[in-house]
């Protein structure tokens, strides 16, 4: 079955001890991207990666960090966790940024920071 | 910069027609979406429209795309309680690489 795969879906987590959320897909799409949902803010895009070794910030990518080194997984990396980057995260895939590719979400991930 | 823009919340009574408005400032847009989110999920796309079209149908789904006012609708007739949801407007403009989403609209159906 084609699918984004986020795990873990719930986290949490102290201030300042590393995490990694993992984000993988099956449909050998090259763009992918992470978001975070926040009420009333809808989504914000923190990375995107157009191709392998390829990425580029976002709109809120401070604190956050990413690598793509195969073309399937596209991990979301926070260093220094801080209760600000307490969210609802979504990762997405599409297949290209130049043509008509909706956006395929994986399930989310719900981290709490205290 | 871009900018989405939709209100939060929408009740319809079941069996009536929603229409869930979105405004957005990019007049290069090429695409504009809408996605589905229920809860616990991740977003599903509903429909999209080309912005050389004015309307599009598909089954209970209607979109009106009004590009003088940067204005994009969706109507679902005949609303089902399964159609709760928080919809997301979203464009994606020709030559970035990203998607640009609304806040979302929260639709409620009441009996």
């Amino acid at each position: 079955e084609a699918q984004v795969t986020q795990n873990p879906r719930y986290l949490i987590t102290v201030t300042g001890k590393k995490l990694t959320v993992t984000c993988s897909q099956n449909m050998n799409h090259e763009y992918m991207s992470w978001y975070r949902q926040d009420p009333g803010l809808g989504l914000r895009q923190i990375y995107y990666s157009m191709n392998v070794e390829v990425t580029d910030k976002g709109d809120v990518p401070e604190g956050y960090k990413v690598s793509r080194k195969e073309k399937r997984n596209f991990p979301l990396i926070l260093e220094s966790p801080s209760p600000n980057q307490t969210s609802l995260y979504f990762c997405a895939s599409s297949l290209s940024q130049l043509r008509v590719s909706p956006l395929h979400f994986g399930n989310g991930t719900r981290l709490t920071v205290t | 910069g871009e900018d989405v823009e939709q209100s939060l919340f929408l009740s319809v009574r079941e069996g009536d027609s929603s229409v869930i408005n979105c405004t957005y400032t990019d007049s290069s847009s090429t695409y504009l979406y809408w996605y589905k989110q229920e809860p616990g999920a991740g977003l599903q796309l509903l429909t999209y429209i080309f912005s050389n079209m004015d309307m599009k149908q598909d089954q209970r789904l209607t979109v009106l795309l009004n590009k003088k006012d940067k204005h994009l609708s969706l109507r679902i007739a005949d609303t089902q309680t399964g159609d709760s949801a928080i919809y997301f407007c979203a464009e994606r403009e020709s030559s970035a690489s990203k998607i640009i989403f609304g806040s979302g609209t929260r639709l409620s159906i009441r009996p």
